[in-house]
């Protein structure tokens, strides 16, 4: 069974740029949450989305958005790209939003704003 | 205000024993997890408190006050594989925001 997958691995953009990232969960799973993690930090929450709805969001600028699609997969949306968006963006998937099994968290997408 | 608090490095002998304590702060609690990361790689599920007490897996245990706000993770019989990052992290009452610490990066020494 395939865990979660994310893409791009690796990606570089210039300021200004929009970029979009791409998350499938494993599959049942229902819920998606996005998070920012800058070296030597914690994961910060960005967005939880469950059943195709936006359910928390976490203290990001309106330059971030993200959707939930049908089939659960889910896309983060970066507007108008800082220096300070470098970082490795993490998604996490889970059955549903009150589980006790934790996250389980695809490899990333590691962002480098130049 | 939400503040989850860590150490921000540990050092330990393989074959002993470390104690990761975490407070925290939070305006809800439904949930307390532990999670390791080793170095490029992603976060993975170690525990989960609820209620007060000890959880015990294996070599690793997680301790909750939920009055205190405060949570250890324990883990025993220390492999040098055990050298990571361990991620405390608390989840609010709807269940839908779930906030990490900073975490402690554990180095284990021959």
């Amino acid at each position: 069974d395939a865990g979660v997958t994310q893409s791009p691995t690796h990606l570089i953009k210039t300021r200004g740029q929009h970029v979009t990232l791409r998350c499938s969960p494993i599959s049942g799973h229902k819920s998606v949450s996005w998070y920012q993690q800058v070296l030597g930090q914690g994961p910060q929450f960005i967005f939880q989305y469950y059943e195709k709805e936006e359910r928390g969001r976490g203290n990001f600028p309106d330059r971030f958005s993200a959707r939930q699609f049908p089939n659960y997969s889910s896309e983060l949306n970066v507007n108008a790209l800082l220096l300070g968006d470098s970082a490795l963006y993490l998604c996490a998937s889970s059955l549903e939003t009150g589980t006790s099994r934790g996250y389980t968290f695809g490899s990333g997408t590691r962002l480098t704003v130049v | 205000g939400q503040n989850i608090d860590q150490p921000t490095e540990m050092t330990a002998t393989e074959g002993a024993i470390v104690q990761i304590n975490c407070t925290y702060q939070t305006s809800g609690f439904n949930g307390l997890f532990w999670y390791q990361q080793h170095a490029g790689e992603a976060p993975t599920f170690l525990s989960y408190n609820v209620l007060d007490g000890l959880e015990e897996k294996g070599r690793f245990s997680s301790f909750l006050s939920r009055s205190k706000g405060y949570s250890y993770l324990l883990l025993k019989e220390l492999q040098m594989k055990d050298s990571a990052s361990y991620l405390c992290a608390v989840r609010d009452t709807g269940g839908f925001k779930t906030i990490f610490g900073a975490g402690t990066r554990l180095f284990v020494k021959a």
